[in-house]
Formats: structure tokens, C-alpha cells, sequence
């Protein structure tokens, strides 16, 4: 049984670009949801993703969009950066519905310049 | 939308003391989960619980649904226990994906 793992560990980025994280969920898992952690607090839900639907959305703006593919693997995609989008960006993928175990992934550390 | 807190925020300790964590939530949830957060942000999940009391080694997580309060107790307390613990809540399956609400956390610190 693989774990859940996320590519790349470590980015920087110009304000105003566009960037991908990648996020490999952990096997017989459909459902992914991703939180930013900015230094110091807790992390913030971002949305989740069940078979392949967006399926619910913290508070953070349509330049914050996924995608979820048939192998459950998923990607966040971040348009027109900003310095504040600078964070640490968690998946965690689980069973069902949040209320199963989440298992996290390492992280992708985001640092917009 | 729910209210997540925790205390203390930070916690420095000796070696082999019992630790407890504490955490408060504001509205009804499906079920909480004590998480712990190394150095470099992988985060491990130590408990779900939605009633009762979890035992997982010297790990103890108790969960009181009326008074909507948790609390994490560390046994013998060792230095490889510093990290930061933060508990976060799961919304009632019917309330829609909401994903987790976390607290900001607890900076645990065990010196030998």
C-alpha cells in the first residue's frame, strides 16, 4: 500500500505566474481535499474532490481550481500568484467523506517572489 | 462555519512528564482528529474519534461530544514527542464536504 504522496517538495515562483501541484493519492482512495498552511497557523480547507467531482470549497477565490482523474491522482492549480498564496499546500486523501482518517501527504512548500 | 481552538499554544516540558492539550470546537461535528506536524509539514494522523476515549501507545485522546471538548494526553513524555499537535474537526456527513477545520496547533517541546 503506497502512501500519499506530492510533487514537487519545494517551489518558487514570480507574482503573477501560474503554478501545478501534483498529489498522489493513497490507493483505493476516492476523495482528496487540499489545504494551504501559511507559516505559523493552522491549515485552511481549499476544496475536495470525490470521483472526479469538486465537491465542496473553503473560502478562496476561482483562481484556486482543481482537478481529480480517474486514478484518483489529483492536481491544484494556482493562476495569477500573489506574494500571500506563499504557503505550505497539503492534500490528504481518504476513503470517503472527510469523516474517515485522512492521510497527508509531505507537502508542497510555495514561495512566490 | 465552526471555531476550532486549542491550548496551550505552546508547551515547553520535561522529560518524562504528562502532557495534555486541550481543544474546544463551537458547533456539532461527525468527528475530531488529533494530527501531529513535524519539522518540514508531513503530518501524521494519531486519532478520529467521535465518542469516548482513544488509546494508542502513550498516546490517550478523549472527546466529550456534550461540552464539544477534546483533549490529547502524553504519557512519560520523550523529546522525539516535540512537534506540533493540532487537532481539527470533521463537519456532520450531511452538512456537505467542508473538508477539515483546524486549530492553529500546539508547539509541543520536551527537553531530556
Amino acid at each position: 500500500e503506497t502512501g500519499v504522496t506530492q510533487s514537487p517538495t519545494h517551489l518558487i515562483k514570480t507574482r503573477g505566474q501560474q503554478v501545478t501541484l501534483r498529489c498522489s493519492s493513497q490507493s483505493g482512495h476516492n476523495t482528496v481535499s487540499w489545504y494551504q498552511q501559511a507559516l505559523g497557523q493552522g491549515p485552511q480547507f481549499i476544496f475536495q474532490y470525490y470521483r472526479e467531482e469538486e465537491n465542496g470549497r473553503g473560502n478562496f477565490p476561482p483562481r484556486f481550481s482543481g482537478l481529480q482523474f480517474p486514478n484518483y491522482s489529483s492536481e491544484l492549480n494556482v493562476n495569477a500568484l500573489e506574494l500571500d498564496d506563499s504557503a505550505l499546500y497539503l492534500c490528504a486523501s481518504s476513503l470517503e467523506a472527510p469523516a474517515y482518517e485522512q492521510y497527508f501527504g509531505p507537502g508542497t512548500r510555495l514561495t512566490v517572489t | 462555519k465552526n471555531e476550532v481552538e486549542q491550548s496551550p499554544q505552546n508547551l515547553t516540558a520535561q522529560e518524562g512528564e504528562f502532557i495534555t492539550i486541550n481543544c474546544s470546537y463551537s458547533v456539532g461535528i461527525s468527528a475530531l482528529h488529533w494530527l501531529q506536524q513535524h519539522p518540514g509539514g508531513g503530518i501524521v494522523s494519531l486519532f478520529m474519534l467521535s465518542s469516548g476515549k482513544k488509546k494508542h501507545g502513550r498516546l490517550i485522546a478523549t472527546i466529550n461530544i456534550q461540552e464539544k471538548h477534546s483533549s490529547l494526553h502524553i504519557t512519560a513524555s520523550h523529546p522525539r514527542d516535540s512537534a506540533v499537535y493540532i487537532c481539527a474537526v470533521s463537519p456532520y456527513s450531511g452538512g456537505g464536504a467542508d473538508g477539515l477545520t483546524f486549530g492553529k496547533g500546539t508547539h509541543l517541546i520536551i527537553q531530556p
